[in-house]
């Protein structure tokens, strides 16, 4: 069965500052999908970056970016210039062929002014 | 139009009680899906619906959990016999399919159930 872990349960950050969310994954499929959430305290899951398995740019959006070492079965969120709307928790996921996401456990992230 | 609603958005009953979660994805998605996310965890999947059918229900954690979705549209979660352990938020995502493909899933606002 496939696994999302994401070993930092809180980071904090400055304002404007660049902050990295570590993530690993385990699965046996070769072609997948991986995704960043932020889910702010409204609850609502709202999706940040998503990277396809067999495209070897990362993706970037706007201050996102990831770092994807398929090799590695790593996936990091980089946000640069820190704002005080990204406070919230962040997940990564997983999905392979089947639509069902499988997330980890979610990285508290803090911004300080 | 509207994003994916889920009523009602707090729902507490006892222990043993039948509850209803109901969920309004996005028009014209065909695709429905169903997480429980407890405390300080990620969402797990239990359900996800292509049109009126269930394609997937393997995350159902036990026969007392049942969803359905009869015009394709909305679709309910039901517990029956409710536990404490059942207490979580259940959040719906609903998503496009184009050509076979699964597009981006877009989450409501989920229902906090609390079973006393």
């Amino acid at each position: 069965a496939q696994t999302v872990t994401q070993s930092q349960p809180e980071m904090s950050v400055q304002e404007a500052e660049t902050v990295t969310l570590s993530c690993t994954y385990d699965t046996s499929e070769s072609d997948y999908y991986l995704f960043w959430y932020k889910q702010p305290p409204s609850r609502q899951m709202i999706l940040v970056i998503r990277q396809e398995a067999y495209k070897q740019q990362n993706a970037t959006e706007n201050r996102f970016s990831v770092n994807f070492q398929k090799a590695a079965k790593s996936f990091s969120l980089k946000i640069s210039d820190s704002q005080l709307g990204d406070a919230a928790m962040y997940f990564c996921a997983y999905r392979s062929a089947s639509p069902k996401l499988v997330f980890g456990a979610g990285t508290i992230l803090r911004v300080k002014s | 139009g509207a994003g994916v609603s889920q009523t009602p958005s707090n729902k507490v009953t006892e222990k043993g009680k039948y509850v209803e979660l109901r969920c309004d994805p996005i028009s014209g998605h065909t695709a429905l899906y169903w997480y429980r996310q407890s405390l300080g965890q990620g969402p797990e999947f239990l359900i996800y619906f292509q049109g009126t059918g269930a394609a997937d229900d393997s995350g159902l954690p036990n026969d007392r959990f049942f969803a359905v979705r009869p015009e394709g549209s909305v679709s309910t979660l039901k517990i029956q016999r409710t536990e404490r352990g059942d207490s979580a938020v259940y959040l719906c995502a609903s998503s496009l399919i184009l050509q076979g493909i699964y597009n981006e899933q877009f989450f409501g606002p989920g229902t906090r159930l609390t079973v006393l």
